[in-house]
């Protein structure tokens, strides 16, 4: 099993800064990485697919890095409605499928 | 407007069974495979049961293999995941999710709202 480990747990960030999200893999996954965005009381949407490729209607301050074992998720000048918790998924070897715990973007 | 719209959760005690409806609305369902993902009260996400397009493959966590089953209608557009032997451990909020492929799977792009279960005594 893939486990992903994301880091830090809590992101601290005023409105216009940059956030930098890490989520490492316990081995490979190739560039089969997605990040999903959860606001309370939602549901988890897609933001990133293959490490780097944003899906329709995500906004360009959401980019994606990595390959491997290391990715990051760059969230560029902070607005309201980006703070929420951030999961990596993994797609390469499954099953299981696997996500991160999850960084939570809060206000500073 | 493509659309995931679970039921059937409620509370049921230890030992007891559900089971779970996933309906989609705006697209043939029976193109792409379907996951099942939990969220624990205030956890994280978690896998649990997958099946492809023409339900000839499934995919279970460890943790539900021999309680959970995963199935589809294609005539009624719906997944469904029948819960037995339900544990306490097994509370959470149940999404059902849509792959992106037919096959094999490749990543979930499309999630319901999700529906509550609690198993609890």
């Amino acid at each position: 099993e893939v486990v992903l480990t994301q880091s830090p747990a809590t992101l601290s960030v005023s409105p216009g800064e940059r956030a930098t999200l890490s989520c490492r893999a316990s081995q490979s996954v190739g560039s089969n990485l997605a990040w999903f965005q959860q606001k309370p009381g939602q549901a988890p949407r897609l933001l990133i697919y293959d490490a780097s490729t944003r899906t329709t209607g995500i906004p360009a301050r959401f980019s994606g890095s990595g390959s491997g074992t290391e990715f990051t998720l760059t969230i560029g000048s902070l607005q309201s409605e980006d703070f929420a918790v951030y999961y990596c998924h993994q797609y390469n070897n499954w099953p299981p499928w696997t996500f991160g715990q999850g960084t939570k973007v809060e206000i500073k | 407007q493509v659309q995931l719209v679970e039921s059937g959760g409620g509370v049921v005690q230890p030992g007891g069974s559900l089971r779970l409806s996933c309906v989609a609305s705006g697209i043939s369902f029976s193109r792409y495979g379907v996951h099942w993902v939990r969220q624990a009260p205030g956890k994280g996400l978690e896998w649990v049961a997958f099946i492809r397009y023409d339900g000839d493959n499934k995919y279970y966590i460890d943790s539900v293999k021999g309680r959970f089953s995963i199935s589809r209608d294609k005539s009624r557009n719906t997944v469904y995941l029948q819960m037995n032997s339900l544990r306490p451990e097994d509370t959470a909020l149940y999404y059902c999710a849509k792959d992106v492929s037919r096959s094999p799977p490749i990543y979930i792009d499309l999630w319901g709202q999700g529906t509550l279960v609690t198993v609890s005594s």
